[in-house]
């Protein structure tokens, strides 16, 4: 069946610094992959996806890459802000019916001045 | 932001007691999904409806169930709560099923004594 695989938390980081959260994925046919941004007390936000391999997904400021050949979907970021503290979750959605999402069990990003 | 509401947003019940949880949405999309949140376990599928009375189970069904009579409400049932279904509890929609986004509603944290 269908896994998403995410990098253990938390993850601090200082102001400006370079975030990279990895995530890997096992799925049949060809899923599309998203990452969701979950901030204190809120629900999930979509914050980007991509459909097809080699596409990129980006969103204030943040990007991944959709690596077929490495099964990966990691989330970058070149200079996190204090703002950007939340719990990051990638997911694929599986081909066929209903749009049904597999998420990975996220990784808690905590960014300090 | 989508118009996804959630009721209650918090609820406390004791081990054995009935619960229902209410999604409505004001979106006119077709699905619907319940997914529970739990640390170490990301977000797992309850049950999901395809249409007005059209539902399938996910991967964690054993003790929900779950109905949709009109497009914009789908509730979510606990026939017999026990402390194991102790959890936040998102619904989320989709326009229409292949590789589209979810989005989420704000999420009922629910507590079973």
């Amino acid at each position: 069946g269908n896994s998403v695989t995410q990098m253990e938390g938390p993850v601090t980081l200082s102001e400006e610094a370079f975030l990279t959260i990895n995530c890997t994925y096992t799925a049949t046919g060809y899923p599309s992959l998203f990452w969701y941004v979950q901030y204190p007390g809120e629900g999930l936000q979509l914050l980007l996806k991509a459909t097809k391999a080699d596409d990129k997904g980006s969103n204030k400021g943040f990007e991944a890459t959709y690596r077929k050949e490495t099964t990966s979907f990691h989330l970058e970021k070149g200079s996190v802000q204090v703002s950007d503290s939340a719990v990051y979750f990638c997911a694929l959605s599986s081909t066929g019916t209903a749009s049904k999402l597999t998420f990975g069990t996220g990784t808690r990003l905590q960014v300090t001045l | 932001d989508a118009g996804i509401t959630q009721s209650p947003r918090h609820k406390v019940t004791e081990t054995g007691t009935p619960v229902t949880l209410r999604c409505h949405q004001t979106e006119n999309h077709r699905y619907m999904y319940w997914y529970r949140q739990d640390p170490g376990h990301g977000l797992r599928l309850i049950h999901y409806s395809y249409g007005v009375k059209d539902t399938d189970k996910g991967e964690v069904s054993d003790g929900y169930s779950v109905s949709r009579s009109k497009t914009e409400d789908f509730l979510l049932t606990l026939e017999s709560a026990t402390s194991s279904q102790t959890s936040v509890y998102f619904c989320a929609i989709s326009e229409t099923s292949g590789n589209y986004e979810q989005y989420f509603g704000p999420g009922t944290r629910l507590t079973v004594t």
